[in-house]
Protein backbone atom coordinates (compact mmCIF):
# COMPACT_ATOMS: atom_id res chain seq x y z
CA UNK A 1 0.00 0.00 0.00
CA UNK A 2 1.15 3.75 0.53
CA UNK A 3 2.65 4.92 3.57
CA UNK A 4 5.48 7.58 4.89
CA UNK A 5 7.96 6.44 7.23
CA UNK A 6 9.50 9.81 8.96
CA UNK A 7 12.23 9.59 11.83
CA UNK A 8 10.60 9.65 15.11
CA UNK A 9 11.43 12.74 17.89
CA UNK A 10 11.51 14.56 19.18
CA UNK A 11 14.37 16.08 17.85
CA UNK A 12 16.19 18.74 20.09
CA UNK A 13 18.97 21.22 18.84
CA UNK A 14 20.76 24.65 19.25
CA UNK A 15 20.15 27.53 17.32
CA UNK A 16 22.35 27.63 14.22
CA UNK A 17 22.74 24.06 13.98
CA UNK A 18 22.11 21.91 10.76
CA UNK A 19 19.05 19.81 10.57
CA UNK A 20 17.66 16.79 8.60
CA UNK A 21 14.22 14.87 9.08
CA UNK A 22 14.42 11.66 7.04
CA UNK A 23 11.46 10.19 5.44
CA UNK A 24 10.95 7.22 3.20
CA UNK A 25 8.00 6.40 1.72
CA UNK A 26 5.91 3.40 -0.49
CA UNK A 27 3.79 4.01 -3.31
CA UNK A 28 2.52 2.83 -6.41
CA UNK A 29 3.00 4.74 -9.21
CA UNK A 30 4.42 8.46 -8.88
CA UNK A 31 3.43 10.29 -6.10
CA UNK A 32 3.99 13.80 -5.44
CA UNK A 33 5.79 14.60 -2.34
CA UNK A 34 5.39 17.53 0.59
CA UNK A 35 6.33 18.50 3.57
CA UNK A 36 3.78 20.35 5.50
CA UNK A 37 4.54 22.19 8.95
CA UNK A 38 2.51 22.80 12.00
CA UNK A 39 3.41 25.75 14.46
CA UNK A 40 2.12 25.12 18.10
CA UNK A 41 -2.11 25.82 18.14
CA UNK A 42 -2.03 25.92 14.15
CA UNK A 43 -3.42 23.93 11.42
CA UNK A 44 -1.02 22.70 8.50
CA UNK A 45 0.62 24.41 6.20
CA UNK A 46 2.85 23.69 3.14
CA UNK A 47 6.21 24.04 3.37
CA UNK A 48 7.49 22.56 0.49
CA UNK A 49 6.83 19.94 -2.50
CA UNK A 50 8.08 18.02 -5.09
CA UNK A 51 6.13 16.58 -7.64
CA UNK A 52 8.64 14.34 -10.08
CA UNK A 53 11.96 12.55 -9.52
CA UNK A 54 14.92 14.61 -8.64
CA UNK A 55 12.62 17.77 -8.11
CA UNK A 56 13.74 19.84 -5.44
CA UNK A 57 11.41 22.11 -3.53
CA UNK A 58 12.64 24.67 -1.22
CA UNK A 59 11.14 27.40 0.85
CA UNK A 60 11.93 29.46 3.57
CA UNK A 61 15.58 28.22 3.94
CA UNK A 62 14.48 24.73 4.06
CA UNK A 63 15.05 21.95 1.06
CA UNK A 64 14.14 18.51 -0.07
CA UNK A 65 15.07 16.67 -2.83
CA UNK A 66 12.57 13.92 -4.39
CA UNK A 67 14.86 10.65 -4.63
CA UNK A 68 13.02 7.89 -6.77
CA UNK A 69 15.80 5.81 -6.33
CA UNK A 70 16.31 5.63 -2.54
CA UNK A 71 12.40 6.38 -2.35
CA UNK A 72 13.28 8.81 -0.07
CA UNK A 73 11.92 13.07 0.50
CA UNK A 74 14.26 14.28 3.41
CA UNK A 75 13.99 17.80 4.76
CA UNK A 76 17.04 19.73 5.39
CA UNK A 77 17.86 23.35 6.87
CA UNK A 78 21.48 24.54 6.85
CA UNK A 79 20.59 27.29 10.38
CA UNK A 80 17.85 26.61 12.24
CA UNK A 81 16.11 29.13 14.32
CA UNK A 82 14.43 29.25 17.27
CA UNK A 83 11.39 30.22 15.32
CA UNK A 84 11.29 26.76 13.36
CA UNK A 85 10.01 25.24 16.66
CA UNK A 86 7.08 22.78 14.96
CA UNK A 87 5.85 19.68 14.49
CA UNK A 88 6.93 18.74 10.23
CA UNK A 89 4.72 16.25 8.15
CA UNK A 90 6.24 14.07 5.78
CA UNK A 91 3.51 12.87 2.95
CA UNK A 92 2.47 11.74 -0.34
CA UNK A 93 -0.31 12.10 -2.45
CA UNK A 94 -2.27 9.15 -3.99
CA UNK A 95 -5.37 9.42 -6.83
CA UNK A 96 -8.75 7.78 -5.79
CA UNK A 97 -12.08 8.12 -6.67
CA UNK A 98 -11.37 11.19 -8.68
CA UNK A 99 -9.64 13.66 -5.83
CA UNK A 100 -6.13 13.44 -4.65
CA UNK A 101 -5.76 12.11 -1.39
CA UNK A 102 -2.57 12.88 0.79
CA UNK A 103 -1.43 10.08 3.05
CA UNK A 104 1.16 11.28 5.73
CA UNK A 105 3.55 10.51 7.85
CA UNK A 106 3.47 10.79 11.78
CA UNK A 107 5.05 13.62 12.43
CA UNK A 108 8.40 14.82 13.77
CA UNK A 109 8.94 17.56 16.47
CA UNK A 110 11.24 19.78 16.22
CA UNK A 111 12.36 21.97 19.47
CA UNK A 112 15.18 24.61 18.30
CA UNK A 113 16.55 25.91 21.66
CA UNK A 114 18.67 29.67 21.87
CA UNK B 1 -9.24 35.64 1.89
CA UNK B 2 -10.24 33.98 5.23
CA UNK B 3 -8.65 30.75 3.68
CA UNK B 4 -10.09 27.81 5.38
CA UNK B 5 -12.31 28.81 8.83
CA UNK B 6 -13.87 25.98 11.41
CA UNK B 7 -16.14 26.63 13.77
CA UNK B 8 -16.05 25.90 16.96
CA UNK B 9 -12.28 26.59 17.95
CA UNK B 10 -12.60 24.03 21.04
CA UNK B 11 -15.84 21.66 22.13
CA UNK B 12 -16.65 19.72 25.54
CA UNK B 13 -19.36 16.49 24.70
CA UNK B 14 -20.56 14.04 26.92
CA UNK B 15 -20.47 10.52 25.81
CA UNK B 16 -23.52 10.02 23.92
CA UNK B 17 -24.26 13.67 22.51
CA UNK B 18 -24.06 14.80 18.70
CA UNK B 19 -22.71 17.72 16.98
CA UNK B 20 -22.07 18.98 13.86
CA UNK B 21 -18.10 21.05 13.00
CA UNK B 22 -18.95 23.33 10.49
CA UNK B 23 -16.11 24.07 7.92
CA UNK B 24 -16.07 26.80 5.12
CA UNK B 25 -13.60 27.92 2.58
CA UNK B 26 -13.63 31.11 0.20
CA UNK B 27 -11.09 30.02 -2.51
CA UNK B 28 -13.61 28.30 -5.07
CA UNK B 29 -11.69 24.80 -4.21
CA UNK B 30 -13.94 21.78 -5.60
CA UNK B 31 -12.20 19.02 -3.16
CA UNK B 32 -12.60 19.27 0.80
CA UNK B 33 -11.55 16.74 3.34
CA UNK B 34 -12.09 16.36 6.84
CA UNK B 35 -8.82 14.51 8.96
CA UNK B 36 -8.28 13.98 12.62
CA UNK B 37 -5.11 14.19 14.27
CA UNK B 38 -4.00 12.02 17.49
CA UNK B 39 -0.86 12.02 19.21
CA UNK B 40 2.01 9.59 17.53
CA UNK B 41 -0.29 8.91 14.69
CA UNK B 42 -0.08 11.87 12.04
CA UNK B 43 -3.53 13.00 9.91
CA UNK B 44 -6.10 10.74 9.67
CA UNK B 45 -8.77 10.91 6.21
CA UNK B 46 -12.33 10.53 7.96
CA UNK B 47 -14.12 11.61 4.83
CA UNK B 48 -13.58 13.94 1.31
CA UNK B 49 -15.57 15.39 -1.06
CA UNK B 50 -14.16 15.58 -4.70
CA UNK B 51 -16.61 18.33 -5.93
CA UNK B 52 -20.42 19.49 -4.69
CA UNK B 53 -22.46 17.04 -3.66
CA UNK B 54 -20.15 14.22 -3.94
CA UNK B 55 -18.73 12.49 -0.77
CA UNK B 56 -16.46 9.41 -0.05
CA UNK B 57 -15.35 7.33 2.83
CA UNK B 58 -11.57 7.79 3.97
CA UNK B 59 -9.47 6.04 6.20
CA UNK B 60 -11.33 6.39 9.44
CA UNK B 61 -15.38 6.90 8.70
CA UNK B 62 -16.53 5.15 11.66
CA UNK B 63 -18.81 7.51 13.53
CA UNK B 64 -18.96 10.27 11.30
CA UNK B 65 -21.06 11.00 8.80
CA UNK B 66 -20.46 14.41 6.30
CA UNK B 67 -22.62 16.35 4.59
CA UNK B 68 -21.09 19.10 1.34
CA UNK B 69 -23.95 21.70 1.48
CA UNK B 70 -22.61 23.90 -1.05
CA UNK B 71 -19.26 24.34 -2.75
CA UNK B 72 -17.87 26.28 0.19
CA UNK B 73 -19.12 24.39 3.68
CA UNK B 74 -18.25 20.87 4.21
CA UNK B 75 -19.48 19.65 7.85
CA UNK B 76 -18.72 16.50 9.34
CA UNK B 77 -21.13 15.18 12.52
CA UNK B 78 -21.26 13.04 15.05
CA UNK B 79 -24.46 11.64 15.89
CA UNK B 80 -23.49 9.89 19.17
CA UNK B 81 -19.93 10.68 20.18
CA UNK B 82 -17.53 8.47 21.77
CA UNK B 83 -14.74 9.15 24.19
CA UNK B 84 -12.65 7.57 21.00
CA UNK B 85 -13.57 10.43 19.34
CA UNK B 86 -11.61 12.97 21.51
CA UNK B 87 -9.20 14.30 18.88
CA UNK B 88 -8.37 17.43 17.47
CA UNK B 89 -10.19 17.71 13.61
CA UNK B 90 -8.72 19.83 10.58
CA UNK B 91 -10.95 20.56 7.51
CA UNK B 92 -9.31 21.01 4.31
CA UNK B 93 -9.75 22.46 0.64
CA UNK B 94 -7.20 21.58 -2.48
CA UNK B 95 -6.58 23.34 -5.40
CA UNK B 96 -4.39 21.94 -8.60
CA UNK B 97 -1.23 23.78 -8.68
CA UNK B 98 1.29 22.51 -11.24
CA UNK B 99 1.58 18.70 -11.50
CA UNK B 100 -0.50 18.16 -8.08
CA UNK B 101 -2.93 19.46 -6.40
CA UNK B 102 -2.20 21.36 -2.98
CA UNK B 103 -4.37 21.17 0.52
CA UNK B 104 -4.69 24.50 2.46
CA UNK B 105 -5.69 23.61 6.19
CA UNK B 106 -7.86 25.24 8.70
CA UNK B 107 -6.91 25.97 12.42
CA UNK B 108 -8.83 22.67 13.65
CA UNK B 109 -11.72 21.79 16.31
CA UNK B 110 -10.17 20.52 19.51
CA UNK B 111 -12.59 18.40 20.72
CA UNK B 112 -12.86 16.27 24.16
CA UNK B 113 -15.17 13.89 24.80
CA UNK B 114 -16.19 12.79 28.49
Amino acid sequence: GNSVTQMEGPVTLSEEAFLTINCTYTATGYPSLFWYVQYPGEGLQLLLKATKADDKGSNKGFEATYRKETTSFHLEKGSVQVSDSAVYFCALTITQGGSEKLVFGKGTKLTVNP
Amino acid sequence: NAGVTQTPKFQVLKTGQSMTLQCAQDMNHNSMYWYRQDPGMGLRLIYYSASEGTTDKGEVPNGYNVSRLNKREFSLRLESAAPSQTSVYFCASSAREGLSDTQYFGPGTRLTVL
